[in-house]
């Protein structure tokens, strides 16, 4: 299952709205019923942390700003306020299929 | 809280065999899948495989001519190998816990060159 990401590269002001978009070339509802889409966040000389499971569930600790979103190929990652801590390369994950693929990033900044 | 760190050689000639640990501590149970990720410079994350807590593996099909993965959890670690490395192997390796790698250890950059 090959995974896009749109915009590749996202610079935005403090206290702005942010938007990823990640599609999928394949439907990654499974027949139990679950979505495998995952979101991760890369910060900085960091590894990848998981943000998101399952289209929309955020792991805990994850700040409510944080909000996934889709179905089927489609899916978004929205920040409703970007701060400063979250700069860094916004990843999709499909789990539904192996192997599992990533999407290629995307880099978001702050202007 | 269970923490991960990658062990192994930061250089492998061309040709040779890539052989990294993972130890895992923290946390109450060794029950679940193990996987590795890698990362070539600059660039994005590419999925290795996983391996269960019994020994059962996936690997991705454009590796797994070249990869073995194997666990002991009576010593808290599981293991990679990579055959036959060529400079396109050049990576930071992650391991991580769940088949959906939801822990990570910080990665160890491997460099392929003689």
């Amino acid at each position: 299952i090959v995974m896009t990401q749109t915009p590749l590269t996202l610079s935005v002001t403090p206290g702005q709205p942010a938007s990823i978009s990640c599609k999928s070339s394949e439907t990654l509802l499974h027949r139990d019923g679950k979505t495998y889409l995952y979101w991760y966040v890369q910060r900085p000389g960091q590894s990848p942390q998981l943000l998101i499971y399952e289209v929309s569930s955020r792991l805990s600790g994850v700040p409510d700003r944080f909000t996934g979103s889709g179905s089927g190929t489609d899916f978004t990652l929205e920040i409703s306020r970007v701060e400063a801590e979250d700069i860094g390369v916004y990843y999709c994950l499909q789990g539904l299929q192996s192997p599992q693929t990533f999407g290629p990033g995307t880099k978001v900044e702050i202007k | 809280q269970v923490q991960l760190q990658e062990s192994g050689p930061g250089l492998v000639k061309p040709s040779e065999t890539l052989s990294l640990n993972c130890t895992v501590s923290g946390g109450s149970s060794r029950k679940y899948y193990w996987s590795w990720i890698r990362q070539p410079p600059g660039k994005g994350l590419e999925w290795i495989g996983y391996i269960s807590h019994s020994g059962s593996t996936s690997y991705s099909p454009s590796l797994k001519s070249r990869v073995s993965m194997s666990i002991d959890m009576s010593k808290n670690q599981f293991s990679l190998r990579l055959t036959s490395v060529t400079a396109a192997d050049t990576a930071l390796y992650f391991c991580a816990m769940g088949a959906t790698p939801f822990s990570w250890g910080q990665g160890i950059l491997v460099i392929v060159s003689s």
